[in-house]
């Protein structure tokens, strides 16, 4: 299995809060990407990095930001958290391109109160 | 904008064969995977199809055509295991990223 680890895997928090994901890779892959899943909805982007500090916008973007400083670290941030963002995150990571197969992060669970 | 169909669930009987339709629309296509995804779980690979045809790999085969805009994922000899949902995704010409179908529930009945 490739090396994606996400924090935290569960929370819980207010309306208003910020809120930050992270999601850590050990496989030196270039792009990675932020997913929310919500039934009805299946996998949607949130945002996507095709390098360090290389970043762009998915379909589902508003409200959120992303940072990636190093390689290894994809950062999604949510700047003040509303009850729509409640959701299951999940990473991706891909070697060769923005096409390619994806393998994905356990999935961090957010719920927001 | 890119449209990507498939069933929302489908209920088979343990032992049984299941076929999951995927058809979809895009502008540019490099290539269709397909998931599977247990509940609660991440999401994990099983196939990937970039020319017309059948892949087969063990219980599992998927099948393309490209001038019809369409693939199925053949699971064979059910088992409860298979209890999932089979997410369909298309790689787009171009370096952008995949897009997903909503995905089928797949129940396997005894």
């Amino acid at each position: 299995d490739a090396g994606i680890t996400q924090s935290p895997r569960h929370k819980v928090t207010e309306t208003g809060t910020p809120v930050t994901l992270r999601c850590h890779q050990t496989e030196n892959h270039r792009y990675m990407y932020w997913y929310r899943q919500d039934p009805g909805h299946g996998l949607r982007l949130i945002h996507y990095s095709y390098g360090v500090k290389d970043t762009d916008k998915g379909e589902v973007s508003d409200g959120y930001s992303v940072s990636r400083s190093k390689t290894e670290d994809f950062l999604l941030t949510l700047e003040s958290a509303t009850s729509s963002q409640t959701s299951v995150y999940f990473c991706a990571i891909s070697e060769s391109g923005l096409d390619n197969e994806q393998f994905f992060g356990p999935g961090t669970r957010l719920t927001v109160l | 904008g890119q449209n990507i169909d498939q069933p929302t669930e489908m209920t088979a009987t343990e032992g049984a064969i299941v076929q999951i339709n995927c058809t979809y629309q895009t502008s540019g296509f490099n290539g269709l995977f397909w998931y599977q995804q247990h509940a609660g779980e991440a999401p994990t690979f099983l196939s990937y199809n970039v020319l017309d045809g059948l892949e087969e790999k063990g219980r599992f085969s998927s099948f393309l055509s490209r001038s019809k805009g369409y693939s199925y994922l053949l699971l064979k000899e059910l088992q409860m295991k298979d209890s999932a949902s089979y997410l369909c995704a298309v790689g787009l010409s171009g370096n952008t990223p995949l897009v997903f179908g909503k995905g089928t529930r797949l129940s396997v009945i005894a």
